[in-house]
């Protein structure tokens, strides 16, 4: 079972939209709607921002958006601003056998 | 307000064993699942595995199999990480994280993660 694929990074300025894209397979991300996206700032806990495809955690602004079409679920960012610079991560349930959850490679997004 | 505190860093030196605490408050702990994810410098995170605290039950990561041991103290609230025969590739910061409090199989709550360091 190999991590979901991330970009590496992705960069907007301030105000801009953008979208992190998630890859996986049916047996994950196109197999459940168990998709989940987590902000990580250096030397932080990850922190839960979108959770079952779409859906956001109370507290979380609504800049934050996720959405999936096949093996591939994506998170939007817009009005970008200076404090959304950090790494972000999606993660899926899987039906594999040799672990129940599996997270993206992480992208690390960067307000220009 | 849902908390989960773990137990400071540690240094150890390879073929040791670790053992790390997470203590939770403020929400059942017998209700829902604690898994545990690595994260080694720089890198991604893994998920390592799960406990069940109502029964004990646990499913762990082919990778970590054999090497790891999670355990639920429901007298104190705490859930432990123990991994062993420790190498150089396991230092890193180890997570607790409670799956399904909003809902959903997503990794809602986490604790604030202790740093292994393996080093002789």
């Amino acid at each position: 079972q190999s991590a979901l694929t991330q970009p590496a990074s992705v960069s907007g300025s301030p105000g801009q939209s953008i979208t992190i894209s998630c890859t996986g397979t049916s047996s994950d991300v196109g197999g459940y709607n168990y998709v989940s996206w987590y902000q990580q700032h250096p030397g932080k806990a990850p922190k839960l921002m979108i959770y079952e495809v779409s859906n956001r955690p109370s507290g979380v602004s609504n800049r934050f958006s996720g959405s999936k079409s096949g093996n591939t679920a994506s998170l939007t960012i817009s009005g970008l601003q200076a404090e959304d610079e950090a790494d972000y991560y999606c993660s899926s349930y899987t039906s594999s056998s040799t672990l129940h959850y599996v997270f993206g490679t992480g992208t690390k997004v960067t307000v220009l | 307000e849902v908390q989960l505190v773990q137990s400071g860093a540690e240094v150890k030196k390879p073929g040791a064993t670790v053992k790390i605490s997470c203590k939770v408050s403020g929400y059942t702990f017998t209700d829902y699942y604690m898994h545990w994810v690595q994260q080694a410098p720089g890198k991604g995170l893994e998920w390592m595995g799960l406990v069940d605290p109502e029964d004990g039950e646990t499913i762990y990561a082919e990778k970590f199999q054999g090497r790891v041991t999670i355990t639920a103290d429901t007298s104190t609230d705490t859930a432990y990480m123990e991994l062993s025969s420790l190498r150089s590739e396991d230092t890193a910061v180890y997570y607790c994280a409670t799956v399904g409090i909003l809902g959903g199989r997503s990794f809602d709550y986490w604790g604030q993660g202790t740093l292994v360091t393996v080093s002789s």
